[in-house]
């Protein structure tokens, strides 16, 4: 199947920093990618759907100044979590849809990357 | 908008049959599927219903009825491995395809 990378796994920042997350489909192109959060023993929020080379569409109650999402290539995906909190400690993962895959509603996960705020 | 239902926890022996129920209201419903994850993993891919009916994949199967909103997996012939968490998830159209996850249903396999 699609392989979806994504880096780091896991990043421990202060307080007040910003922290970025890239998202890559290796072997496809993927004009939509699909941030998600999730807290412990809880279900995949989805924060976001990244466009490839237009604005991103979020979710409604996700600040769009806080979590930064450029999709600048049909490859890469970046979510950057600016001036990072304590609360904004969780799972964040990323997904892509392949071209073939649209009529099987698979969506192919990086392995996520945990964020911890100090 | 969309939300689900899925229980939350299911208790089951190894070698037995498991059913995961999944209610859903959302409008835009395109298909329902089911994703499985282990702890600190990522969700990995089960099954995917478009239409009505019965989608049978090895020890997995899973069910759609879009008239009742309703969809389950069925997990056969269980083993200690398939204890993790399953989650369904509607993929809608809503200006975009989108897919949102239910809360999810822990599984626990026991000997």
């Amino acid at each position: 199947g699609a392989v979806v990378s994504q880096h780091p796994s896991r990043v421990i920042c202060k307080s007040g920093t910003s922290v970025k997350i890239e998202c890559r489909s290796l072997d496809f192109q993927a004009t939509t990618m699909f941030w998600y959060r999730q807290f412990p023993k809880q279900s995949l929020m989805l924060m976001a759907t990244s466009n490839e080379g237009s604005k991103a569409t979020y979710e409604q109650g996700v600040e769009k100044d806080k979590f930064l999402i450029n999709h600048a290539s049909l490859t890469l995906s970046t979510l950057t979590v600016t001036s990072a909190h304590p609360e904004d400690s969780s799972f964040y993962i990323c997904s892509a849809r392949e071209l073939a895959g649209v009529n099987t509603g698979e969506l192919f996960f990086g392995e996520g990357s945990r964020l911890t705020v100090l | 908008g969309q939300s689900l239902e899925q229980p939350s926890e299911v208790t089951a022996v190894e070698g037995a049959i498991v059913q995961i129920n999944c209610t859903y209201q959302t409008s835009g419903f395109y298909g329902l599927s089911w994703y499985q994850q282990h702890d600190g993993g990522a969700p990995t891919f089960l099954s995917y219903n478009a239409l009505d009916g019965l989608e049978e994949t090895g020890r997995f199967s899973s069910f759609l009825s879009r008239s009742d909103s309703y969809g389950y997996l069925l997990l056969q012939e269980l083993q200690m491995k398939d204890s993790a968490s399953y989650f369904c998830a509607v993929r809608a159209y809503t200006g975009g395809f989108k897919t949102i996850f239910g809360a999810g249903t822990r599984l626990f396999v026991k000997a």
